[in-house]
């Protein structure tokens, strides 16, 4: 199993849809998680941290499910903007282990 | 403005030659990083460096070499022992490496594109 798994996608979506992508993690001790979003050709940026108790952005929301070790991106309302490759991010148990980075799951929204 | 700056951000190289890439950041960050990717894929970890005069090989070491003399650079050799080195090179810095269990947000240079001809 791998370490980090993302939807594989592509997900191709209308304007105003609303979407949701899944991560799941194998290290149980896993202690910190995020999304970045990544444009065609361009460095990966973050999107948002995602806590314990979820969180919200705006029109996206970071759900961590620690008991089934899986993390979701909701986005709604979505803009053409929004197209762009999803990084799911599970950070280490301690500071001397390293981050790892799932293979991402791509959106197009279509007008 | 402080950031990460990536250069050359396109590199051509012949085979056999060794190439440096240039990672440079004003963040006052203590951990850099270097990963690889390729086209469809994600991003997999060269090397990391925690502290000035210490790293650590990621995921995909071989064929490659880093140095970390000074906080602000990390410095990334392809060697000619790199079997597939055409790829997207993107450089991260993090506030701190050590002593926290909690992973710290990456900020990430704009990358290098290295071709081999």
């Amino acid at each position: 199993r791998k370490e980090v798994e993302q939807d594989p996608g592509p997900f191709n979506v209308p304007e105003g849809a609303t979407v949701a992508f899944n991560c799941t993690y194998s290290n149980s001790a896993s202690q910190s998680f995020f999304w970045y979003r990544q444009d065609c050709r361009k460095e990966p940026k973050l999107l948002m941290s995602v806590y314990s108790s979820g969180n919200e952005d705006g029109r996206f929301t970071a759900q961590l499910n620690r008991a089934s070790q899986y993390i979701s991106l909701l986005i709604r309302d979505s803009k053409l903007s929004d197209s762009a490759t999803y990084l799911c991010v599970v950070g280490p148990k301690t500071s001397y282990d390293k981050v790892i980075f799932g293979p991402g799951t791509s959106l197009s929204v279509i007008p | 403005d402080g950031g990460i700056t990536q250069s050359p951000k396109y590199l051509f190289r012949k085979e056999g030659q060794n190439v440096t890439l240039s990672c440079e950041q004003n963040l006052n960050h203590d951990a850099m990083y270097w990963y690889r990717q390729d086209p469809g894929q994600g991003l997999r970890l060269i090397y990391y460096s925690q502290i000035v005069n210490d790293f650590q090989k990621g995921d995909i070491a071989e064929g490659y070499s880093v140095s970390r003399e000074k906080k602000e650079s990390f410095p990334l050799t392809v060697t000619s022992a790199q079997k597939n080195p055409t790829a997207f090179y993107l450089c991260a810095s993090s506030i701190d490496g050590r002593g926290r269990t909690f992973a710290d947000t990456q900020y990430f240079g704009p990358g290098t594109r290295l071709t081999v001809l």
